[in-house]
């Protein structure tokens, strides 16, 4: 079974639109948790972490439910730059990440 | 602020030859660093990470080696490239107190 799971999308969204997806951990020991943004043949970089109370940043909402082992991010009022692959992130020692495929987002004009 | 560099951008190379690529971070000491690499449509597959000047762990074994001969730089080398190796390699920072992780731009390697 993979560390974290993620549906691949694509996700198809109109501009304006609301958005969002999970991530599923298999590490019940996970202590942090992070999504990241990878643009097309970029590096990823931090979106946002994600913590135990849910936190948002701007129009984009990330909640963690650790019972179930999933995490979720959603974004509100799409834009055209919004468009990325999403990474969902789980810490499972001080120096290793366990990254997710990604979910791609696609948002049309 | 910090700032992370890796270079080459691209590189194109035949099967059985060696590779070099170089990653720099400036603005912090003592920095963890890694290498990953992303094959098309995957995830990032953690290859090595580096505690400190001349310390190494590996993730997976195969024909890569990584060294850290500073302490802001690491080494990712292969003696004999494999077709497998072609991807996308990500050298990524981070500092203890902190929690994640930031990434250089990447070497897109082909290999043919």
């Amino acid at each position: 079974r993979k560390e974290v799971e993620q549906d691949p999308g694509p996700f198809n969204v109109p501009e304006g639109a609301t958005v969002a997806f999970n991530c599923t951990y298999s590490n019940s020991a996970s202590q942090s948790f992070f999504w990241y943004r990878q643009d097309c043949r970029k590096e990823p970089k931090l979106l946002m972490s994600v913590y135990s109370s849910g936190n948002e940043d701007g129009r984009f909402t990330a909640q963690l439910n650790r019972a179930s082992q999933y995490i979720s991010l959603l974004i509100r009022d799409s834009k055209l730059s919004d468009s990325a692959t999403y990474l969902c992130v789980v810490r499972i020692n001080d120096y290793k990440l366990s990254f997710g495929a990604g979910t791609t987002v696609t948002v049309r004009a | 602020s910090q700032t992370i560099h890796q270079w080459p951008a691209t590189l194109v190379q035949p099967v059985g030859s060696p590779l070099s690529l170089e990653c720099t971070v400036e603005g912090t000491s003592n920095p963890n660093l890694y290498w990953y690499r992303q094959a098309a449509g995957r995830g990032l597959q953690l290859l090595f990470y580096s505690v400190g000047i001349g310390q190494i762990s590996s993730e997976v074994p195969q024909n890569l080696s990584a060294s850290r001969p500073q302490d802001r730089q690491f080494i990712l080398s292969s003696k004999k490239l494999l077709l497998s190796d072609s991807g996308f390699y990500l050298c990524a920072w981070s500092v203890l107190s902190q929690r994640t992780q930031y990434f250089g731009p990447g070497t897109r390697l082909t290999v043919l």
